[in-house]
This record gives C-alpha cells, sequence and structure tokens, in this order.
C-alpha cells in the first residue's frame, strides 16, 4: 500500500526552531509538498520538493532525500501565528497526490 | 500565488436537498480539479479528480451519483451533493492542479456544509 508517516503534534516555544519529518511508501514519486493548514482554513502551499537537497522560502526551508524516501519542513524563529496543521504530501504521478495525516504544531509563549 | 475561489464557503441544508458547490481557479486554467472532504483534526480524503471535458474519476467508497461532478470549463468545476443527509455534513474542500515545472495544487478556502 501506499503510506505517508509523519509525527501527530508537535509542540515548540516562540523563536525556536521546529522540524516536521515524513517519510512515504509510494508505487510512484515526482515530488514532495508541505502544505499549511489553520483551523477552519484551507490548506496553503508551503514548498514542494522534486531533488535531494533543501529548499529555503524566508523562515521555512524544506528537505528531501529520494534514496531514504524522507523529506522534512522546518520552521525557523516560531511566531505564535505557526500554530496550525502541516501536511506532506508525495505527487505519485498522473497528477495524484497523496496527503499525510498531518502535524499539529502548537507554537507556546 | 495562484488563487482559487470556492463557493459557498458555508451552507446549511435540509434534509433531501441538494446543494452546488462552484470551485473556480482566477489567475490560471486548471484541466485537473480536485474534491476533498475533511473531517475535524483530519487529513484531507480525495473524493475524486475533476477532469474538464469529460468524466470525473471518483475514489473508492464515493458514491459518483450522490457526489455529482461536473468540470465545463479550463477554470470551474461544480460539486453537487445530491439527496444530503445529515451523515453528509463536512468541509469539503477544492483544489486546482497548476502544471509546469512542479504540479502544485492551489486550495480553495473551502465549504462547510451543514445538514439538519
Amino acid at each position: 500500500g501506499q503510506s505517508l508517516e509523519q509525527p501527530s503534534e508537535v509542540t515548540a516555544v516562540e523563536g525556536a526552531i521546529v522540524q516536521i519529518n515524513c517519510t512515504y511508501q509510494t508505487s510512484g514519486f515526482y515530488g514532495l509538498s508541505w502544505y499549511q493548514q489553520h483551523d477552519g482554513g484551507a490548506p496553503t502551499f508551503l514548498s514542494y520538493n522534486a531533488l535531494d537537497g533543501l529548499e529555503e522560502t524566508g523562515r521555512f526551508s524544506s528537505f528531501l532525500s529520494r534514496s531514504d524516501s524522507y523529506g522534512y519542513l522546518l520552521l525557523q524563529e516560531l511566531q505564535m501565528k505557526d500554530s496550525a496543521s502541516y501536511f506532506c504530501a508525495v505527487h505519485t504521478g498522473g497528477f495524484k497526490t497523496i496527503f499525510g495525516a498531518g502535524t499539529r504544531l502548537f507554537v507556546k509563549a | 500565488g495562484a488563487v482559487v475561489s470556492q463557493h459557498p464557503s458555508w451552507v446549511i441544508c435540509k434534509s433531501g436537498t441538494s446543494v452546488k458547490i462552484e470551485c473556480r481557479s482566477l489567475d490560471f486554467q486548471a484541466t485537473t480539479m480536485f474534491w476533498y472532504r475533511q473531517f475535524p483534526k483530519q487529513s484531507l480524503m480525495l473524493m475524486a479528480t475533476s477532469n474538464e471535458g469529460s468524466k470525473a474519476t471518483y475514489e473508492q467508497g464515493v458514491e459518483k451519483d450522490k457526489f455529482l461532478i461536473n468540470h465545463a470549463s479550463l477554470t470551474l468545476s461544480t460539486l453537487t451533493v445530491t439527496s444530503a443527509h445529515p451523515e453528509d455534513s463536512s468541509f469539503y474542500i477544492c483544489s486546482a492542479m497548476r502544471t509546469g515545472a512542479k504540479n502544485i495544487q492551489y486550495f480553495g478556502a473551502g465549504t462547510r456544509l451543514s445538514v439538519l
């Protein structure tokens, strides 16, 4: 079967750095995306990795290792507004995307 | 980033009625759109893939006669929940695929459906 594993919850303090891991097992792989979703809102696109390495976008960075079927989202200088759910998603081909169960991030003062 | 508009954002209806939800890609053409259902504090459950000009592809367990999808243009897909029942109450989210070097899905704001 196809699966994505990510932690269900992570707690961190303001100003800290947090890493949310995602491991996947899929029949196809074209890229790994990360989305942020606040309660009651829609997911918003954060990043996309198709090749191994680190992609940096402001305070957020995303990493991919295809050989390890592993990626992570790194959030730096955490702010209260970063409290949300974060989903990793694998693009498996044919426009098909599989989403992980999501990681709820709680940022404390 | 790209913009996807979803309407209505919130709807209450009586059991047995039908509800139509619209999803529009505002600044790009989308041959492929997706419809998801999300329960509280859970992940996105793909219901169907909407393809412009052809029939939608439904995921296993999703009743195509209950959830009618029409993708008549490159910027509009609609989901109609027919003969809604209280168990259909949920958060429905659409997304549009922007193809290119990165096939990125851009999501609408979601529709919260409450069936009385």
